[in-house]
């Protein structure tokens, strides 16, 4: 089974400044997606953005980026210029390519906290 | 195009009684997707819907937990005899075909058991 994990319960930046929220995951599977989800208070599950581990080249969605490495099982989320709209919780997913049953492997999360 | 629509919002209930989750999955979506989250935990997917099929259970507990996606209406939910360890936040997803590509979710459902 897969597994993700987020070993950062929370984080803490100052407004403008750019932090990295880290991810690693368990996987047999050679070929697979990978996601950030963004939870704010309101609980509505937002994507921020998407990997196929089949691409080598990092996604990036304007301020945020990921640092995908393949071989550690590593997937990290580095969001610059951060601001008081990006607190919230941020939630590392795993989802195999074969057929999309079991849906998403969801690490426990990580609360970002915007210093202003 | 309304995004997928989950109601309600909060629902209160008593040991004992049944809970119905409801979700209406984006406009033209035929894949549905269940997740539990329990206070300070990710979501743990339980189940995955076509319409009138239950593709995949096996994270839905066998006892008091059923699930449906008829061919017209939304999905539900349905939790009979709830205890207080039902108590959580679930939210539906659902997308076009299966989730490799973008999920939506809907906003969740909190179902507080007193």
């Amino acid at each position: 089974a897969q597994t993700v994990t987020q070993s950062q319960p929370e984080m803490s930046v100052q407004e403008a400044e750019t932090v990295t929220l880290s991810c690693t995951y368990d996987t047999s599977e050679s070929d697979y997606y990978l996601f950030w989800y963004k939870q704010p208070p309101s609980r509505q599950m937002i994507l921020v953005i998407r990997q196929e581990a089949y691409k080598q080249q990092n996604a990036t969605e304007n301020r945020f980026s990921v640092n995908f490495q393949k071989a550690a099982k590593s997937f990290s989320l580095k969001i610059s210029d951060s601001q008081l709209g990006d607190a919230a919780m941020y939630f590392c997913a795993y989802l195999g390519r074969g057929g999309g049953a079991d849906g998403l492997t969801f690490g426990k999360g990580t609360h970002l906290i915007i210093q202003p | 195009n309304a995004g997928v629509m989950q109601n309600p919002r909060h629902l209160v209930r008593r040991r004992g009684q049944e809970a119905r989750l409801r979700c209406s999955p984006m406009k033209g979506h035929s894949h549905v997707y269940w997740y539990r989250q329990l206070p300070e935990e990710g979501l743990k997917f339980m189940v995955y819907l076509q319409k009138e099929n239950i593709i995949d259970e096996s994270g839905m507990p066998k006892e008091r937990f059923s699930a449906e996606f008829p061919k017209e209406g939304p999905s539900i939910l349905r939790i009979q005899q709830v205890v207080r360890g039902d108590s959580a936040a679930y939210f539906c997803a659902s997308s076009p075909e299966n989730m490799n590509t973008e999920a939506f979710f809907g906003q969740g459902t909190r179902l507080t058991v007193v």
